[in-house]
């Protein structure tokens, strides 16, 4: 089956700027995770959605911003672009699911963002 | 957010050798995972561990999920030239967030 797919692949926008990320799951999966890698920074949490609701959200300033759509698609947008948010944005899908429930989480490629 | 140590953070060693890396938290995990990334890509996950004490191996590699549940290993063993990237353990409580180690760059000599 298809794996987790990001789009664009790479992107450069320049200071001031808003951004949309997509990232389309795994099918059957329904929570989608968001992350930021920067060199310096290894991997540091945004916000994950479940069934549409944003479930858990990391410490990242409101900038930042995601949502998911009933098919399970989700989008995340920076808006006011700082030249710090050129990173690379991964996305994960997993099952989602129960406290109890055990699940893996599949990355996709990522979106290489430059801010200029 | 919570990140796990992960040691060490980079190696150097001739192709051949067996490599060995750890993950620790100060809280206790249900599961461990284990990713490897090559530059420009996302990370791909290589090992998923549920039990406390489990042993699991994927061709070369073998993870541990520790009996404290607060630590995990990774072992390759004769390491090849594609073994190049970096490995990022991950370790989840409950719902779905994952906790991520900050990473341990393997770089292999021919």
């Amino acid at each position: 089956k298809a794996g987790v797919t990001q789009t664009p692949r790479y992107l450069i926008k320049t200071r001031g700027q808003q951004v949309t990320l997509s990232c389309s799951p795994i099918s059957g999966h329904r929570s989608v995770s968001w992350y930021q890698q920067t060199p310096g920074q290894g991997l540091q949490f945004l916000f994950e959605y479940f069934s549409e609701t944003q479930r858990n959200k990391g410490n990242f300033p409101g900038r930042f911003s995601g949502r998911q759509f009933s098919n399970s698609r989700s989008e995340m947008n920076v808006s006011t672009l700082e030249l710090g948010d050129s990173a690379l944005y991964l996305c994960a899908s997993s099952l989602g699911g129960g406290a109890l429930m055990n699940t893996e989480a599949f990355f996709g490629q990522g979106t290489r963002l430059t801010v200029v | 957010g919570q990140q796990l140590n992960q040691s060490p953070q980079s190696m150097f060693i001739q192709e051949g050798e067996d490599v060995s890396m750890n993950c620790t938290s100060s809280s206790i995990f249900n599961t461990w995972l284990w990713y490897k990334q090559d530059p420009g890509e996302g990370p791909v996950l290589l090992i998923a561990l549920y039990k406390a004490g489990e042993l699991t191996s994927n061709g070369r590699l073998t993870a541990q999920f520790g009996i404290t549940r607060k630590d995990s290993f990774l072992n390759i063993s004769a390491s090849i030239p594609s073994d190049v990237g970096i490995y990022f353990c991950a370790g989840q409580l409950y719902g779905n967030q994952f906790y991520f180690g900050t990473g341990t760059s393997l770089t292999v000599i021919p």
